[in-house]
């Protein structure tokens, strides 16, 4: 079965410094979303692309965080600069289309460290 | 807004022993309603869904019923096995009609569960 490929798998960081993510979502793919999952808690939705467009971003710390899905396929997130706080797994996801009932998938995750 | 309460871990059990993770949830309509499992080191997997009252979802032995009346989807298994040892997340997607361009998974926080042999 097709996967989401996220890179890198772990990444080690010091605060202020900047860090980037990558997604490529299986083909075909219209929606993508970048999910957070602090430890210990549910993964929350930090931002929503459909094709290249950004759908909802309203939970993504606008002064710190930014997202891209250039040509609608593969995404990059970035945190510049980076703060203690952010240190959590960041989960990929993506789904054919965003009806309702649609099954998402997800990758294996980025786990950020921020020391 | 919407929102999914899970049964707090973790859960120990024995192998062979019946499981019953508890969630209940906040929303308007009829939303949807899923079971997720992320085992270790892995990503998050769909494991059952349930989409319209009083459906039942079944996956690998699992089973949760969507109760309209209690707002509920507990996730049950007969007789577990070592290899369910993973974490479980219940989550909701709102109904299409309670408006809104999205349609955005709101996940609980999760149940971690161990079964021993």
């Amino acid at each position: 079965e097709a996967e989401v490929a996220q890179s890198p798998r772990y990444k080690i960081t010091e605060k202020s410094q900047a860090v980037a993510f990558w997604c490529d979502p299986i083909s075909g793919h219209a929606t993508l979303y970048w999910y957070r999952q602090i430890l210990g808690q549910g993964p929350e939705l930090l931002v929503q692309f459909q094709d290249e467009s950004v759908v909802d971003d309203s939970q993504l710390p606008k002064d710190r965080f930014s997202a891209e899905r250039l040509k609608g396929v593969d995404s990059t997130l970035k945190i510049q600069p980076a703060e203690l706080g952010d240190s959590a797994m960041y989960l990929c996801a993506s789904s054919y289309n965003r009806a309702t009932n649609e099954k998402l998938f997800f990758g294996s995750g980025t786990q950020l460290s921020v020391l | 807004g919407d929102s999914v309460t899970q049964m707090e871990g973790p859960v120990t059990l024995s192998e062979e022993a019946f499981l019953t993770i508890n969630c209940t949830y906040t929303a308007t309509g009829y939303p949807s309603l899923f079971w997720y499992v992320q085992y270790p080191g892995e990503g998050l997997q769909l494991l059952l869904k349930a989409t319209k009252a009083d459906d039942k979802g079944s996956n690998k032995g699992f089973e949760a019923t969507y109760r309209k009346e209690t707002t509920s989807f507990h996730l049950e298994k007969g007789s577990v096995q070592v290899s369910d040892s993973a974490v479980y997340f219940c989550a909701l997607r709102p109904e299409r009609s309670s408006g809104g361009s999205n349609y955005k998974l709101t996940f609980g926080k999760g149940t971690l569960l161990t079964v021993n042999p």
